[in-house]
């Protein structure tokens, strides 16, 4: 079976732009939740969604939404963007809630965005 | 709220030898944790878990971790040592909705 795919795998962006990232999980899965990773640190939990609703949101500014499409595919959206948002972005799926091992994120390449 | 501390930045061993990773943890219930591991501009690839159970869990590269309620901690393990392994390695604590909270990492060297 197919990972967790991510899109694109680098971008380059200014301040003040916006930038749209993607994600498919692992067939079968149908939570998504994103991370950010800075430089040197471990990730940080941005959102989590199961069946296209928002499950949770960790303690990022409103710049940072999310979505969930049908398919379970999954977008992270910044808007005006800063210096600071330049990381690695990841994207992790997991099992249904009531299936074994639904406990279980596995993680994607992630996506390198560098904001200048 | 949840943390968990990886109290060594870097650790150095030499191939053949035994490595441990520490990590401590903090939580309030019962703790399901994980260990994941990261190489070079590569995303993060689960190793184990502990949810219930056998304080000892084995995972995958011959990999183990030891559950210790009562120090807090899910120190990472493994028999022999790999050039092979050298990479970062985080450990994780996971909430009721399913959110990860990761240690600062701790970088794994094994040389020959």
């Amino acid at each position: 079976d197919a990972g967790v795919t991510q899109s694109p795998t680098h971008l380059i962006k200014t301040r003040g732009q916006q930038v749209t990232l993607r994600c498919s999980p692992i067939s079968g899965h149908k939570s998504v939740s994103w991370y950010q990773q800075v430089l040197g640190q471990g990730p940080q939990f941005i959102f989590q969604y199961y069946e296209k609703e928002e499950r949770g949101r960790g303690n990022f500014p409103d710049r940072f939404s999310a979505r969930q499409f049908p398919n379970y595919s999954s977008e992270l959206n910044v808007n005006a963007l800063l210096l600071g948002d330049s990381a690695l972005y990841l994207c992790a799926s997991s099992k249904p809630g009531t299936q074994q091992g639904a406990d279980t994120q596995y993680f994607g390449p992630g996506t390198r965005l560098t904001v200048l | 709220a949840q943390s968990v501390a990886q109290p060594e930045d870097q650790v150095n061993v030499a191939e053949g030898n035994p490595l441990t990773v520490k990590c401590t943890y903090s939580v309030s219930g019962n703790p399901y944790l994980f260990w994941y591991v990261q190489y070079p501009n590569r995303g993060l690839q689960f190793l184990l878990k502990y949810i219930t159970g056998d304080n000892l869990v084995k995972g995958s590269y011959g990999f183990e971790a030891e559950f210790n309620k009562s120090q807090t901690s899910f120190h990472l393990k493994k028999p022999s040592a790999l050039v092979s392994d050298s990479a970062l390695y985080f450990c994780a604590v996971r909430d009721r909705g399913n959110k990860l909270t990761f240690g600062t990492g701790t970088q794994l060297k094994v040389e020959l």
